[in-house]
Order: C-alpha cells, then structure tokens, then sequence
C-alpha cells in the first residue's frame, strides 16, 4: 500500500523558514516524479513544485521561485521542501504527491499545515 | 500561471447525471492531454478520479468519465449518489512544463 506522511508543518513568523519533509513507502520511491501542492484555508488546490526521480530537474510555480527549494533523498525514501522569507500567503495544507508517468497526481499524503503569522 | 475556469458549484438529484466544466486555454488543456481529476471530501486529501482526459484508475468507478473538446475539459458523473458529494478539482500540464489546477467545483446532491 501506498503511503505519504508528511511532517514539520507548524506556525512560523513571517520571514521565516520551514522544513517540510515527506516519508513515502510501498512504492518504488526513486522511480517517480514527486511533487508538492498546497491548499490555502478554504480555498482551492495550488501546485507548487516538482522534481525529477533522480533530483535532476525541477520546476516551481511564479509565486515560491526563489524562496521554496524541492529535493529528495531517494536513499531514505523522502521528499523535502524547503521553504524561506514566508509569508502570510504561504498559509497553506501543504501535500505531497506523486506525480505518475508525469502525467497526474497518483497518491497523495494527508498533508501538513502551515502557518505563517506574527 | 492562471488557474483553469471551473463552475463554483453544480448540484443534482440522485440518479441524475451532472457535468464539471474546465476551461483552460492552448497552452494547456488546448494543447496537452494531460488532464486529470480529482475529488475532494472535507478535511481529506484528493483522490485521482480521471487522468489523461478519459482513463479511469483501478477501483474509481465507472460512473465518473472525462473528455475534452478544444481549451475546455469535463467530467461527467453519472448515476447521481449521495456519497458523490465532495469538492471536484481539474488539473493540466501546461506549456511552461508546470501544473496548473481549475479554481474547484462544489457539489450539491439534493
């Protein structure tokens, strides 16, 4: 069975920094596009970023080039976000997913919650 | 990177069909057929119902179909249920090689 778990959601200043992480099991993890999107409070789904199976490539959304960076470590099965200079529009559930074949987002986590608040 | 045109909300009676519309422009859906669909239920995650326009995954059932003609996807959903009630989201590859997701479509079964 498929699994995604992320955590290190949690309530930062704006500015600030956040690291979220992704655990994926029960699936070739290294072999998949993964990616992340998030879901601002009451509001629909936005795509952020994706990276390659072998972390060759990524791609972001206008809004977080610059200040968010993808990776991955395929050696721990995981997917990473690393997210600076918030602000209160990064307020978001941020979900990771895989993105399969690179065609659609297959599975996806239950997501982790950010908020970015002084 | 604008989103793609959903209604806000739709809604039907039981075993009536209803369809989504989504609307992006030829630099996605016009030109790609990498569109998908997605339901939502509240506080939960999104659940893949239809990629690449028209196929169905494994355990999604056939009362939900996709097409597509021009700038514009649909989903249709069948055999109207209760439980269909939930968030309906439509995503597209786009020409920038990022994603771009429709603005979602609420719902209703009367």
């Amino acid at each position: 069975e498929v699994q995604l778990v992320e955590s290190g959601g949690g309530l930062v200043q704006p500015g600030g920094s956040l690291r979220l992480s992704c655990a994926a099991s029960g699936f070739i993890f290294s072999t998949d596009w993964m990616t992340w999107v998030r879901q601002a409070p009451g509001k629909g789904l936005e795509w952020v970023a994706n990276i390659k199976q072998d972390g060759s490539e990524e791609n972001y959304v206008d809004s977080v080039k610059g200040r968010f960076t993808i990776s991955r470590d395929n050696a721990k099965n995981s997917l990473y976000l690393q997210m600076n200079s918030l602000r209160a529009e990064d307020t978001a559930v941020y979900y990771c997913a895989t993105l399969d074949y690179y065609e659609y987002f297959g599975y996806w986590g239950q997501g982790t919650l950010v908020i970015v608040s002084s | 990177q604008s989103a793609l045109t959903q209604p806000a909300s739709v809604s039907g009676s039981p075993g009536q069909s209803i369809t989504i519309s989504c609307t992006g422009t030829s630099n996605d859906i016009g030109d790609y057929n990498y569109v998908s669909w997605y339901q939502q239920r509240p506080g939960k995650a999104p659940q893949l119902l239809i990629y690449d326009v028209v196929k169905q995954p494994s355990g999604i059932s056939n009362r939900f179909s996709g097409s597509k003609s021009g700038n514009t996807a649909s989903l249709t959903i069948s055999g109207l249920q209760a439980d269909d009630e939930a968030a309906y989201y439509c995503a597209s590859f786009t020409s920038k090689y990022t994603w771009v997701f429709g603005g979602g479509t609420k719902l209703t079964v009367l």
